[in-house]
């Protein structure tokens, strides 16, 4: 079955780059994502990206998508404490009905 | 625009009691619909979909089950609570079907049984 793996924690300066990476299981895919979860909310979208795309600019958000690895990451630059949050990584379901999602990503960001 | 609406926000609950969680959609017909729970160190755990009325496709078996008995009404329920039941509770929606959805998320639900 579709799986999506990511590492659970990430601390970084304010001012710093922030990198989140993910790994998942179905190449047939058509769109990836991330979502954001700020404490004790819903997730919001924040970006996805076409699977025939390798890399996605949106401001200081960056994805990119390295297809044959099946390997996403998110690259935030000038992180600031308010992008202190929990980030998902999710891939579609082999149906294409549903999202399945990473287990998230805790970002910290200290000033 | 489109909203989407989950209520209660919080809930305590006994062992051994019902559930119902409720969901509607605003600003949009015919929509998929979604019941994910988030407990402590699992992540977001897909639980029902529905691609319509009185359609509903279970993930994982479980104590909870769900009803859709309108187009944009999504239900959560359980007749008989466990501990295990406890987590944050996301219902979320997409429109159309196939590859692309983007999936919207309400402000989720708080459940602790106790």
């Amino acid at each position: 079955g579709e799986d999506v793996e990511q590492s659970l924690f990430l601390s970084v300066r304010e001012g710093d780059s922030s990198v989140i990476n993910c790994t998942y299981t179905d190449s047939s895919s058509t769109y990836l994502y991330w979502y954001k979860q700020e404490p004790g909310a819903g997730l919001q979208l924040l970006t996805y990206i076409f699977s025939n795309m390798d890399m996605k600019q949106d401001q200081r958000l960056t994805v990119l998508l390295n297809k044959k690895d099946k390997h996403l990451s998110l690259r935030i630059a000038d992180t600031q404490t308010g992008d202190s949050a929990i980030y998902f990584c999710a891939e579609e379901n082999q149906a294409g009905t549903a999202l399945i999602f990473g287990k998230g990503t805790t970002l910290s960001v200290s000033s | 625009s489109q909203t989407i609406h989950q209520w209660p926000a919080t809930l305590v609950q006994p062992v051994g009691s019902p559930l119902s969680l409720e969901c509607t959609v605003e600003g949009t017909s015919n929509p998929n619909l979604y019941w994910y729970r988030q407990a402590a160190g699992r992540g977001l755990q897909l639980l029902f979909y529905s691609v319509g009325i009185g359609q509903i496709s279970s993930e994982v078996p479980q104590n909870l089950s769900a009803s859709r008995p309108q187009d944009r009404q999504f239900i959560l329920s359980s007749k008989k609570l466990l501990l295990s039941d406890s987590g944050f509770y996301l219902c979320a929606w997409s429109v159309g079907a196939g590859s692309g959805n983007t999936i919207y998320f309400g402000e989720g639900s708080w459940l602790t049984v106790v």
